[in-house]
């Protein structure tokens, strides 16, 4: 286990509301990842930070916000919720050291907009 | 990143071993093969991953073809537990566009009694 924690694990919100979700990893690693998994279209990057302050857009990143002020912490903010978001976001961590380094998954947020 | 194709579904009967196979005909010489799997309602689960040679650890064995256009999963004594989607992915791993990883549909292994 790679000390991933997702919170909160669950929610329910209206559409039009906002809504953050943290990351938060205690192995200091520099890279980290928000996906979302939806029926049909398997697990798609959101967007994902290579160090405090830095990042980037993934294939799927209209309509999210990232953050990240610390390392251990990598927030997703959806700034106006749409029902189109309703879906299951995981964030994953990026191992460092040997080559082939792999990435890690959290254990999922369940997002429901109503 | 390579594309790969995996079958949708496969059964195996307990305690035998589950071959699961994966082809990436497209694989440049920098990327590396992963395998994840993903067990009903949990974050994807690392593997095992390689470059060239065969690899194996406490969890499974990965067999890459010479010519590294297919690779093959082998749990080797397959449980209930192991019942979930596989997942073959091929990808650069000093990218430096670092998020592209993705996950296709994979292949739903079914472990049965």
């Amino acid at each position: 286990d790679a000390g991933i924690t997702q919170s909160p694990r669950h929610k329910v919100t209206e559409t039009g509301t906002p809504v953050t979700l943290r990351c938060h990893q205690t192995e200091n690693h520099r890279y980290m990842y928000w996906y979302r998994q939806d029926p049909g279209h398997g697990l798609r990057l959101i967007h994902y930070s290579y160090g405090v302050k830095d990042t980037d857009k993934g294939e799927v990143s209209d309509g999210y916000s990232v953050s990240r002020s610390k390392t251990e912490d990598f927030l997703l903010t959806l700034e106006s919720a749409t029902s189109s978001q309703t879906s299951v976001y995981f964030c994953a961590i990026k191992g460092r050291g040997s080559p082939g380094e792999t990435q890690y998954f959290g254990p999922g947020t369940r997002l429901l907009v109503l | 990143d390579a594309k790969t194709t995996q079958p949708p579904s496969m059964d195996c009967a307990e305690g035998r071993a589950a071959n699961l196979p994966c082809n990436h005909s497209t694989i440049s010489g920098n990327e590396y093969v992963y395998w994840y799997r993903q067990i009903h309602s949990q974050g994807p689960q690392y593997i095992i991953h390689g470059l060239k040679n065969n690899e194996t650890n406490e969890m499974a064995s990965l067999i890459i073809t010479e010519d590294r256009k297919s690779s093959t999963l082998i749990l080797p004594h397959a449980t209930l537990r192991d019942t979930a989607v596989y997942y073959c992915i091929v990808r650069v791993a000093w990218d430096t566009n670092a998020g592209k990883s993705t996950f296709g549909d994979g292949t739903t292994l079914t472990v049965k009694p």
